[in-house]
């Protein structure tokens, strides 16, 4: 059973289009995370919901934006996609928010923007 | 500001030869320090986590690692790598709510 899942694992496309990530945990997990991993492993957050609230939103362009339909799922919009965003983009969940709580992630979804 | 920072960015070892992977932290309070791994083409799994307690703390496979206040370190060691070990290692640590890594290790296991 996976406990974090991603889809689409692997995303090729063109400078400008628009596409959308999606992330679905089965943990019951209440915290919900997108990291953004460049080409040099450097992992960082990019937004962090919370039983569907917003509770972390880092310096991201406003073409991605985040949304959480249910806390079992948090989904990425990306507009207008620039060669810069291509990265892996993953997806994590954490019981509680917190800084204690382990979170758990999710495969990866790996972003080419041609 | 919050920061990890990993010294290390490559190391190869032999296979049975101990390793120590360095992590040191930037915190202004409470600080919950953790250690993921992730293996080539996988997700990151959490190998260790301290928040309070005996500063030595197991984790899966045999890693350890010991929170340092005075050195503002969390080291990650094994006695003795396998070649299974080879995989990319990250420091992170929590306040409030975020999770900041470090830039990661990425270690070589020879068999």
């Amino acid at each position: 059973d996976t406990a974090v899942s991603q889809t689409p694992k692997y995303l090729v496309t063109q400078m400008g289009n628009d596409k959308s990530i999606k992330c679905e945990q089965n943990l019951g997990h209440d915290t919900m995370y997108w990291y953004k991993q460049d080409s040099k492993k450097f992992l960082k957050i990019m937004f962090s919901y919370n039983n569907k609230e917003l509770i972390i939103n880092e310096t991201v362009p406003n073409r991605f934006s985040p949304k959480s339909p249910d806390k079992a799922h948090l989904n990425l919009h990306i507009n207008s996609l620039e060669l810069g965003d291509s990265a892996v983009y993953f997806c994590a969940s954490s019981l509680l928010r917190g800084s204690a709580e382990t979170q758990y992630f999710g495969p990866g979804t790996r972003l080419l923007v041609l | 500001a919050q920061s990890v920072s990993q010294h290390n960015h490559h190391v190869i070892l032999s296979e049975a030869a101990s390793l120590e992977l360095g992590c040191n932290y930037s915190y202004g309070g409470t600080v919950n320090l953790f250690w993921y791994v992730q293996y080539p083409g996988q997700h990151l799994q959490l190998l260790l986590k301290y928040f309070s307690g005996d500063p030595l703390v197991k984790g899966i496979k045999g890693f350890e690692a010991e929170f340092l206040k005075s050195k503002f370190s969390f080291n990650l060691r094994k006695p003795s790598v396998q070649w299974s070990d080879t995989a990319e290692y990250f420091c992170a640590g929590a306040a409030g709510n975020m999770l900041t890594f470090g830039g990661g290790t990425r270690l070589m296991v020879k068999p």
